[in-house]
């Protein structure tokens, strides 16, 4: 299994502000992956981070809103950039190690 | 591009009845189909997978689920809910290995005494 810890969990921001949302892995992953939940509605995947290259960013999502790093094998961020209340989300990191694909509890933004 | 269908958004039952949410996805060559369960102000948790072999896989907790080719279908059955057992129900599918998940809108299990 893999333990994954995101920070902050929750926050409340102003528009046009940015958040930098981050994800630490307690075990070595080829892959991270972010994914959006809007209010009362399903899972949405953002981007997909491999380390050392750019990530990759499914249709609607573009790297100008949502920059990720991935630094290392076991971390990675996702920045919610000039933040409109369209943004407020659970966002969640995720990893699939081995035949399983574990979450992170979630970052909860409200946008005011 | 893969998409999931639940078709209820919510199921309330009584304790001790049986329960059945559905899942229906696009067809594709092969896939890979999960439940995930999300309790009240909880993270996702995966409940059961199917990746090959038996069409019939089972969880832990009393759960099972079916994988029917021909109908593209991954229904989640139980044959006595507990209270403890509401909770939101996502259906999810890749046909890339466990990576990229699809997932449908979900279903929120209401059971009452």
């Amino acid at each position: 299994s893999a333990v994954i810890s995101q920070k902050p969990s929750r926050d409340i921001c102003q528009r046009g502000t940015s958040l930098t949302i981050q994800c630490q892995v307690d075990s070595q992953v080829t892959m991270m992956f972010w994914y959006r939940q809007q209010p009362g509605q399903s899972l949405t995947l953002i981007a997909t981070a491999n380390q050392g290259s750019e990530a990759t960013y499914e249709s609607g999502f573009v790297i100008d809103k949502f920059p990720i790093s991935r630094p290392n094998l076991t971390f990675s961020t996702l920045t919610v950039s000039n933040m409109s209340p369209e943004d407020s989300s659970i966002y969640l990191c995720s990893v699939a190690p081995r035949f399983e694909q574990f979450f992170g509890p979630g970052t909860r933004l409200t946008v005011l | 591009a893969q998409s999931v269908t639940q078709l209820d958004s919510q199921v309330p039952v009584f304790e001790e009845a049986p329960v059945e949410l559905r899942c229906n996805y696009s067809s594709s060559v092969s896939v890979y189909l999960f439940w995930y369960v999300q309790y009240p102000n909880q993270g996702l948790q995966l409940l059961l997978k199917y990746l090959s072999g038996s069409t019939l896989v089972e969880s832990i907790n009393g759960f099972e689920a079916e994988f029917n080719k021909s109908q593209t279908s991954f229904h989640l059955r139980k044959p006595s809910v507990h209270i403890s057992d509401t909770a939101e129900y996502f259906c999810a599918v890749s046909d890339t290995g466990f990576q990229k998940l699809v997932f449908g809108t979900g279903t929120r299990l209401l059971v009452s005494p």
